[in-house]
């Protein structure tokens, strides 16, 4: 049972291009958090989210939790060529001991 | 500050080998878990260690998995006999609190091809 969707799983665009990720679920989660990942990395901490209706902004990036908790966004404007990387969204509920439950990631290529 | 270390950071074992994987937490996190990424498929939970102990194994998937933790420090995770569906890449992440707003820290991964 996939319980964040993320969409799209792979997404190819032009240089100074916009996007949007999208993490949905049926469930509620106490936080929402972005991860980038890079070939042969791990996954590395954006940015955390945990108020319904909650905007955090990182540069070029900007990162919404829905009102209901249920589903978050990425946003990223003008997109560069260095924003290409492998983007996960993950949720953590209270009282799971930190446990995170991933989404399948969105593989994104910024072509110059 | 040294981050998450994993060894190997590949492995490639034939079907009923068995296999150890390293993970060394950044040092003072009590909290050190373990997520598998099979190929096509979303980042999933193995198990949580809060120091030696384990607070939640509900992700292992079977009894072929035993992971360790002695005297609260690196933590291994072994695979006997291996299956071909074991294959994957295996991350280690630890963090110093436990909370749903706590950063973890992962590793760089050990993918792991059972043949």
């Amino acid at each position: 049972t996939q319980l964040l969707e993320q969409s799209p799983q792979f997404l190819s665009i032009q240089e100074g291009e916009n996007l949007t990720v999208y993490c949905n679920s049926s469930s509620v989660f106490s936080s929402l958090q972005w991860y980038r990942q890079e070939p042969g990395e791990g996954p590395v901490l954006l940015v955390t989210v945990v108020t319904g209706g909650e905007v955090k902004k990182l540069k070029r990036l900007t990162f919404q939790f829905g009102d209901a908790r249920k589903d978050s966004s990425l946003h990223i404007t003008a997109a560069q060529p260095g924003d290409t990387g492998l983007y996960l969204c993950a949720g953590a509920r209270n009282n799971q001991g930190g446990k995170l439950i991933f989404g399948q990631g969105t593989e994104l290529s910024v072509k110059p | 500050e040294a981050g998450v270390t994993q060894f190997p950071s590949h492995s490639v074992i034939e079907k009923g080998q068995t296999v150890t994987l390293r993970c060394d937490p950044i040092s003072g996190h009590d909290n050190l878990y373990w997520y598998r990424r099979v190929m096509g498929k979303e980042i999933k939970f193995l198990l949580h260690f809060v120091k030696e102990s384990k607070q939640d194994e509900s992700g292992m998937p079977n009894n072929r998995f035993l992971a360790e933790r002695t005297g609260g420090t690196y933590s291994t995770l072994k695979v006997q006999p291996a299956e071909l569906e074991d294959s994957g890449v295996y991350f280690c992440a630890s963090s110093r609190l436990q909370g749903s707003n706590t950063e973890a820290f992962f590793g760089q991964g050990t993918r792991l091809t059972v043949v």
